[in-house]
């Protein structure tokens, strides 16, 4: 199987502060991940494409300064949200690419800013 | 650039009703097409997929034929359950050094016992 993790599955933050997330590949390696934001009622639209390594890829409007990707393991990619606002409320998923035409995705993070 | 269209819904329907979910496709060259199930609460899983044109993709008693002269991957099960609930999402993947996902909007589908 391919199993994707995500940590936490939910956080409450203040405004103002950071939060990480973590993505993980369980039982294989991944070169590239990808990092996703759904909002309510809507698709999701792919924030950045994280590669192991190196910098990460950022779709256009998405601020890399406040999006920080770090990919440092072939297991393991991180999302922080800086100086959260209420709106960066949102669900964050994240996938991991695991041969050439497959994402496996991870179950999602919550994040809500108070 | 490329880009899915589905139907909206929300669709509800009656437990054993027969299922559709439309989607087209706009793409340059040969994409890969998927269909993915998110239920709530929960992360994308990948329901079927087909690779080439003419492929029908199957799985828990759906199925979708890549049918490249109409650009269409419509979703269809024969006799739904109400553990079918859930939100459903047509992808394409254009290929290329990331094989970026580009995904349709997402169709609600509620099943009724």
């Amino acid at each position: 199987g391919a199993v994707v993790s995500q940590h936490p599955s939910r956080v409450i933050c203040k405004s103002g502060t950071s939060v990480k997330i973590e993505c993980r590949s369980l039982d294989f390696q991944a070169t590239t991940m990808f990092w996703y934001r759904q909002f309510p009622k809507q698709s999701l639209m792919l924030m950045a494409t994280s590669n192991e390594g190196s910098k990460a890829t950022y779709e256009q409007g998405v601020e890399k300064d406040k999006f920080l990707i770090n990919h440092a393991s072939l297991t393991l990619s991180t999302l922080t949200v800086t100086s959260a606002h209420p709106e960066d409320s949102s669900f964050y998923i994240c996938s991991a690419r695991k041969g050439p035409n497959e994402q496996f995705f991870g179950p999602g993070t919550r994040l809500t800013v108070l | 650039g490329n880009s899915v269209t589905q139907m909206e819904g929300p669709v509800t329907l009656s437990e054993e009703a027969f299922l559709t979910i439309n989607c087209t496709y706009t793409a340059t060259g040969y994409p890969s097409l998927f269909w993915y199930v998110q239920y709530p609460g929960e992360g994308l899983q990948l329901l079927l997929k087909a690779t080439k044109a003419d492929d029908k993709g199957s799985n828990k008693g759906f199925e979708a034929t890549y049918r490249k002269e109409t650009t269409s991957f419509h979703l269809e099960k024969g006799s739904v359950q109400v553990s079918d609930s859930a939100v459903y999402f047509c992808a394409l993947s254009g290929g290329g050094a990331t094989n970026k996902l580009i995904f349709g909007t997402g169709t609600l589908l509620a099943v009724q016992p």
